[in-house]
């Protein structure tokens, strides 16, 4: 069975200043995909970055970017410019490539604060 | 393009009511899943469809029904609800690249 590890229950930022969000997850499995969901206070899931496994490139979109080391089994957020709607809990989640049983693990999620 | 929608939004039962929580995609995805999610523990699948007719149970199945009759549309029924019930319930569905994407979400109170 698959585990996600968010160690960071909440987090502050100041807006424009960088923060990272810490992901750890444990599994045998060599191909799988992680991702980065945002749920702001809409309550609204939104998929904010993919990460696949048997790619070496760390995954970025605009201001968000990974930290994909896949021997430490590590896959942290890095968020640039940090806004006021960056504010919302913040999901890391795993998916083995199993076929037709792939199914997402959560982590418990860390919630993002971003102040003026 | 709705994406994926769920009805209703809301909802408070009495324990031991029944009700049925509908989700639509009108993406013609393959694949459906229904999680909860409560406080401190993230999302956790309750059931899954891989296709039309198909359902299988996740890692929180009891206490919950499911049924696919037709492509896009996935329904969770709970036939007897108790107060352990009371969450949000989000439906996804997703793409052949692995991707789900996430309805907004029912809240469900169990009194």
């Amino acid at each position: 069975a698959q585990t996600v590890t968010q160690s960071q229950p909440e987090m502050s930022v100041q807006e424009a200043e960088t923060v990272t969000l810490s992901c750890t997850y444990d599994t045998s499995e060599n191909n799988y995909y992680l991702f980065w969901y945002k749920q702001p206070p809409s309550r609204q899931m939104i998929l904010v970055i993919r990460q696949e496994a048997y790619k070496q490139q760390n995954a970025t979109e605009n201001r968000f970017s990974v930290n994909f080391q896949k021997a430490a089994k590590s896959f942290s957020l890095k968020i640039s410019d940090s806004q006021l709607g960056d504010t919302a809990m913040y999901f890391c989640a795993f998916l083995p490539i199993t076929g037709t049983a792939s199914k997402l693990t959560f982590g418990t999620g860390t919630r993002l604060q971003v102040t003026l | 393009n709705a994406g994926v929608t769920q009805t209703p939004k809301f909802r408070v039962l009495k324990t031991g009511q029944s009700m049925t929580l509908l989700c639509a995609q009108d993406m013609n995805h393959e694949y459906m899943y229904w999680y909860r999610q409560d406080p401190g523990m993230g999302l956790r699948l309750i059931h899954y469809s891989v296709g039309e007719g198909t359902t299988a149970k996740g890692e929180v199945p009891d206490g919950y029904n499911v049924s696919r009759l037709k492509k896009q549309n996935f329904l969770l029924g709970l036939e007897s609800a108790a107060p352990s019930q009371t969450s949000v319930y989000f439906c996804a569905s997703r793409v052949e690249s692995y991707t789900q994407y996430f309805g907004p979400g029912t809240r469900l109170t169990v009194l």
